[in-house]
């Protein structure tokens, strides 16, 4: 079955720029998305089909891929950024909807 | 703005049927642009697609669950339902129905709006 792979955790401080990366058999030839979810929150779209934002995300995130990768950047990251980051992209052998491991990032 | 509700018991032995109910509010379920998805989230761990609906019929499962789910719409009512049958202590999870906008191919859709969720537990 399809599998993407994330970072368990990042750390990054105030200010400074946190990639979080996704890996997965030829992901680049999908299309990925990525979900922000804070603790006790339900998840929150902020990229998809690769690099789009949704209205009202902040231009401080942005997405990338290509290759076996795909890669969330969060510029001049904020405290309130905290959370649980998770990838998604749809494996066209099984139909299956799969999402990544999910990375926590930590603003220190 | 478009809401989305879980409802459905906390609570469920295993061997039984699990069954929730997500009602759509501010806006209308048979959109033609839009599937409505249930995914599930095991305590501490990553999220789990189970299936995904349109408001003519149109259903997608994930094939490792296909055999015990069943996700059905309400046109009339403003919403979905999930029915998970034979649970076991595997299925406890927090359950979210989210919206899935489907415009281009399938590759291109995503979930661009979740409920709350609702938590469930299996156990005797």
């Amino acid at each position: 079955s399809y599998e993407l792979t994330q970072p368990p955790s990042v750390s990054v401080s105030p200010g400074q720029t946190a990639s979080i990366t996704c890996s997965g058999d030829k992901l680049g030839d999908k299309y990925a998305c990525w979900y922000q979810q804070k603790p006790g929150q339900s998840p929150v779209l902020v990229i998809y089909q690769d690099t789009k934002r949704p209205s009202g995300v902040p231009e401080r995130f942005s997405g990338s891929n290509s290759g076996n990768t795909a890669t969330l950047t969060i510029s001049g990251t904020q405290a309130m950024d905290e959370a649980d980051y998770f990838c998604q992209a749809w494996d066209s052998s099984t139909g299956l909807y799969v999402f990544g491991t999910g990375t926590k990032v930590t603003v220190l | 703005q478009l809401q989305l509700q879980e409802s459905g018991p906390g609570l469920v032995k295993p061997s039984e049927t699990l069954s929730l109910t997500c009602t759509v509010s501010g806006g209308s379920i048979s959109s033609s642009s839009y599937y409505w998805g249930w995914i599930r989230q095991p305590p501490g761990k990553g999220l789990e697609w189970i299936g995904s609906i349109h408001y003519s019929g149109s259903t997608y499962y994930n094939p490792s669950l296909k055999s015990r789910v069943t996700i059905s719409v309400d046109t009339s009512k403003n919403q979905c339902s999930l029915r998970l049958s034979s649970v076991t202590a595997a299925d406890t999870a927090v359950y979210y129905c989210a919206r899935q906008s489907s415009a281009g191919y399938r590759d291109r859709w995503y979930f661009d709006l979740w409920g709350r969720g609702t938590v469930v537990t299996v156990s005797s």
